[in-house]
């Protein structure tokens, strides 16, 4: 089975500092990635996604990703925290009519 | 525009009833899912919809029922619920082209006593 992996589990940081979220996939044929955030008592929205082309994918609220094909990674990137940016992340992986999530990154932003 | 809708938002069942959860789209979306999330689980696909009469299992699909009758409603049906099933299930749909996105329901909050 496809398996989507998501290493930081739970991510704490102040304002105005980086981040990055990893995202690794098993899948090894053509697959659609995407990054999906959700806002506290909210429903997973879009971030971005990547389906073919530039391997740097920018998405909405500053965020973008970077897919490395030869690492089955698609990192989540943001140069500057906001305490808004507080949510669950989770990166998906579409392969054909099927979606993976992975289990999600829990970001704490601390003003 | 509505949108992705789910009803009960929230519902408790026993062991062994039988409920229908409510998944409705107004965008004309020929492709629909069902997932349940839980802790450290991530979302989960249950069963998927490419259109109206078609529906195949996801990861996840044992103790849960699909159909597709129409184009709009892509209800789920728990026949005999257990506390396995006790989760947030969410409905998503979107365009069947190749690259649109899955635009996500409010959720259904499930607890099975």
């Amino acid at each position: 089975a496809q398996s989507v992996s998501q290493h930081n589990h739970h991510v704490i940081l102040s304002e105005a500092a980086s981040l990055e979220l990893g995202c690794n996939y098993s899948y090894g044929g053509t697959v659609n990635l995407f990054w999906y955030v959700q806002y506290p008592g909210q429903h997973l929205q879009l971030l971005l996604k990547y389906f073919s082309g530039d391997p740097l994918v920018k998405g909405i609220k500053g965020f973008e990703a970077e897919f490395i094909k030869s690492k089955f990674s698609f990192n989540l990137r943001k140069p500057s925290v906001q305490w808004s940016d507080t949510a669950e992340y989770f990166c998906a992986v579409r392969t054909g009519n099927q979606f993976y999530f992975g289990t999600g990154t829990s970001l704490t932003v601390i003003p | 525009n509505a949108g992705v809708t789910q009803t009960p938002k929230f519902q408790v069942l026993k062991t062994g009833q039988s409920m229908t959860l409510q998944c409705a789209q107004d965008m004309n979306h020929e492709y629909m899912s069902w997932y349940r999330q839980d802790p450290g689980m991530g979302l989960r696909l249950i069963h998927y919809s490419v259109g109206a009469g078609i529906t195949d299992q996801g990861e996840v699909p044992n103790g849960y029922n699909v159909s597709r009758s129409t184009t709009e409603d892509f209800p789920l049906r728990l026949l005999s619920a257990a506390p396995s099933q006790t989760s947030v299930y969410f409905c998503a749909s979107s365009a069947y082209e190749y690259q649109e996105t899955q635009y996500f329901g409010p959720g259904t909050r499930l607890l099975v006593l």
